[in-house]
């Protein structure tokens, strides 16, 4: 079956503009995780969607959201770009949560100028 | 706090050799632990979990509580295993928050 899809898989934005990164599930999977990974910081939890309701929440600003859809697909915004948002933003799926396995995509590139 | 460290960057072994990559974990309640592995230009996917008991690819990883440890350990290495190696800590609250740690490069040389 086809993994998890995230488009655009690059993205160049400048600072102080908004981005919209997309992820499709692995279908029949229901939970979709974000994570922000950076040389830095190393791999960070964001949120994490169920059915259409955000189920868990890391520590970031109130900038990043995110939302998920009927179909499980999700997407994550970032409001008023800052250069520290520079970074590779990973989604993974699974049928209910971290207990079953989680499925990664391969991630969205976002580079901010 | 919660809280997964893994004190080597960069482990290099050869062919052959026991490999030992260390994870130390910080978590109040009873933790769930998890390895990742990313080989080159691949995806990161789950190796292996603490509840399974299981052996994937030779490696295996114990969970010590006394100790909050949960190394990952190989008694052969191959150069196919070499690739960056995560261990992952299932937050608190409810499912989907994995707490990574900084991850560790292991690199088998012929």
């Amino acid at each position: 079956k086809a993994g998890v899809t995230q488009t655009p898989r690059y993205l160049i934005k400048t600072r102080g503009q908004q981005v919209t990164l997309s992820c499709s599930p692995i279908s029949g999977h229901r939970s979709v995780s974000w994570y922000q990974q950076t040389p830095g910081q190393g791999l960070q939890f964001l949120f994490e969607y169920f059915s259409e309701t955000q189920r868990n929440k890391g520590n970031f600003p109130g900038r990043f959201s995110g939302r998920q859809f009927s179909n499980s697909r999700s997407e994550m915004n970032v409001s008023t770009l800052e250069l520290g948002d520079s970074a590779l933003y990973l989604c993974a799926s699974s049928r209910t949560g971290v207990t079953n396995e989680q499925f990664f995509g391969p991630g969205t590139r976002l580079t901010v100028l | 706090a919660q809280r997964v460290t893994q004190p080597e960057k960069l482990l290099s072994v050869f062919k052959g050799a026991p490999v030992e990559l260390k994870c130390n974990y910080s978590y109040s309640g009873s933790p769930e632990l998890f390895w990742y592995v990313q080989y080159s230009r691949q995806r990161l996917q789950l190796l292996l979990r603490h509840i399974s008991r299981e052996s994937i690819k030779g490696f295996t990883a114990d969970l010590n509580k006394g100790e909050t440890s949960f190394h990952l350990k190989k008694p052969f290495a191959q150069e196919e295993d070499s690739a960056m190696y995560y261990c992952a800590l299932r937050g608190g609250g409810s499912q989907g928050n994995l707490i990574f740690g900084k991850g560790t490069k292991l690199s088998v040389k012929p």
